[in-house]
């Protein structure tokens, strides 16, 4: 069973387009977050939910929105992708928003073209 | 504001050699820190954490980390290394001062070559 499932692995697109990537955990815990990992591996934070409610929301461009449908589950929607938004994005969770993240994705690679 | 330093972006061990891994801090409030591998092309496991109690965390498959508070750091360590610890390590200080929101601040990463 797989902990936290992210889809899809891989995102392929061009300039301009508008995805969403997919996260959902099944372990009963109360938060949940996305990284960007980027070309040189560098992790940074760019939001965060906790029952649902955004908690961490970072110097990320409007084009990037997060949705919560449950506490489950936390998805990535970005506007008008840009050759800058290409990078790995890790979908995280947490028992608590003390805790830290505790349970990684594999990722979903983002090319944008 | 909360930062973390990785000496040394990449580290070299034959196997079976002792595997020192170099993080330090800087924390406004006492910190909670972590380790993290990242093998290739998947996410990030946690090694283990350090959150105010004992100052020597054991982690996963042998690892283990002692919390400096003098020196500010967290450095992490396996006695014997082996072929499949091969991979990329974080280190990661959390913001759960007065915000408490949980966010990591994570160190650049190093990378770790086992050769035989």
């Amino acid at each position: 069973d797989t902990a936290v499932s992210q889809t899809p692995k891989y995102l392929v697109t061009q300039m301009g387009n508008d995805k969403s990537i997919k996260c959902e955990q099944n372990l009963g815990h109360d938060t949940m977050y996305w990284y960007k990992q980027d070309s040189k591996k560098f992790l940074k934070i760019m939001f965060s939910y906790n029952n649902k409610e955004l908690i961490i929301n970072e110097t990320v461009p409007n084009r990037f929105s997060p949705k919560s449908p449950d506490k489950a589950h936390l998805n990535l929607h970005i506007n008008s992708l840009e050759l800058g938004d290409s990078a790995v994005y890790f979908c995280a969770s947490s028992q608590d928003k003390a805790s830290g993240p505790l349970h990684f994705g594999n990722g979903t690679r983002l090319t944008v073209t | 504001a909360q930062s973390v330093t990785q000496l040394g972006s990449h580290v070299s061990v034959s196997e079976g050699a002792l595997v020192l891994l170099r993080c330090n801090y800087s924390s406004s409030v006492p910190p909670y820190l972590f380790w993290y591998v990242q093998y290739p092309n998947q996410g990030l496991q946690l090694l283990l954490k350090y959150t105010s109690a004992a100052t020597l965390v054991k982690g996963i498959n042998g690892f283990e980390a002692e919390f400096k508070k003098s020196e500010t750091s967290f450095h992490l360590t396996k006695p014997s290394a082996h072929m499949s610890d091969a991979a990329e390590y974080f280190c990661a200080v959390s913001d759960h001062g007065s915000s408490n929101t949980g966010k990591l601040i994570f160190g650049q990463g190093t990378t770790l070559q086992v050769k035989p």
